[in-house]
């Protein structure tokens, strides 16, 4: 079945440090790949998606290139702010077929908590 | 343009008890799914509606049921409630056949 494995966390960075929080994959076929971002007591909030492979999402600094080759999908930032601090998940999306009709269903990683300090 | 909005926001239950969580879609969204988030963990998919049918399901018992109505809103019921039901539930909608989900909040429910 498809799954999604996140680097351990938690990670804590100074402000204005660089971000990377790994991310890969196994599916079949070629699911569509999100990171997803959940702040303290909140739901989840899409970041950013890429729907194929060496399509690179992008949104608020943070980006992330969907890599076939290595089944992997890295999110980066070049320079957190503290307001960055949050539960950041990578998903993927594949579509599945069942009595005609098809759905998606989004498999989540565990999640990485991010800190950032002043 | 309305986002997803969950009710209630909170919820304390006792163990062998029956809830029903409820999910209003973001406009113009016809496909409502339900994730369980459990404490520390990422969101795991329980099913989907489409149009008022279930399309997919993933791995929770039957006491885990739901519907869909005309408006696509939805409901999630959660019979003979267990301590380990404990989670933050999820509603997201979509587009049939696009990529995008909106989640809402969620509801936090606590089993006791």
């Amino acid at each position: 079945g498809n799954s999604v494995t996140q680097m351990e966390g938690p990670v804590t960075l100074s402000e204005e440090a660089f971000l990377t929080i790994n991310c890969t994959y196994t599916a079949t076929g070629y699911p569509s790949l999100f990171w997803y971002v959940q702040y303290p007591g909140e739901g989840l909030q899409l970041l950013l998606k890429a729907t194929k492979a060496d399509d690179k999402g992008s949104n608020k600094g943070f980006e992330a290139t969907y890599r076939k080759e290595t089944t992997s999908f890295h999110l980066e930032k070049g320079s957190v702010q503290v307001s960055d601090s949050a539960v950041y998940f990578c998903a993927l999306s594949d579509r599945k077929y069942a009595g005609g009709t098809s759905y998606g269903k989004l498999t989540f990683g565990q999640g990485t908590i991010l800190t950032v300090h002043p | 343009e309305t986002g997803v909005t969950q009710s209630p926001t909170h919820l304390i239950k006792t163990r062998g008890q029956q809830v029903t969580l409820r999910c209003s879609s973001q406009s113009g969204h016809n496909t409502v799914s339900w994730y369980q988030q459990a404490l520390g963990q990422g969101p795991q998919f329980i099913f989907q509606y489409y149009r008022e049918e279930k399309n997919g399901r993933g791995n929770f018992p039957p006491r885990f049921s739901g519907l869909q109505f005309p408006n696509y809103s939805s409901e999630l019921n959660v019979n003979a409630l267990e301590l380990d039901d404990s989670a933050l539930y999820l509603c997201a909608s979509s587009l049939a056949g696009g990529s995008g989900y909106t989640f809402g909040s969620g509801t936090r429910l606590t089993v006791v």
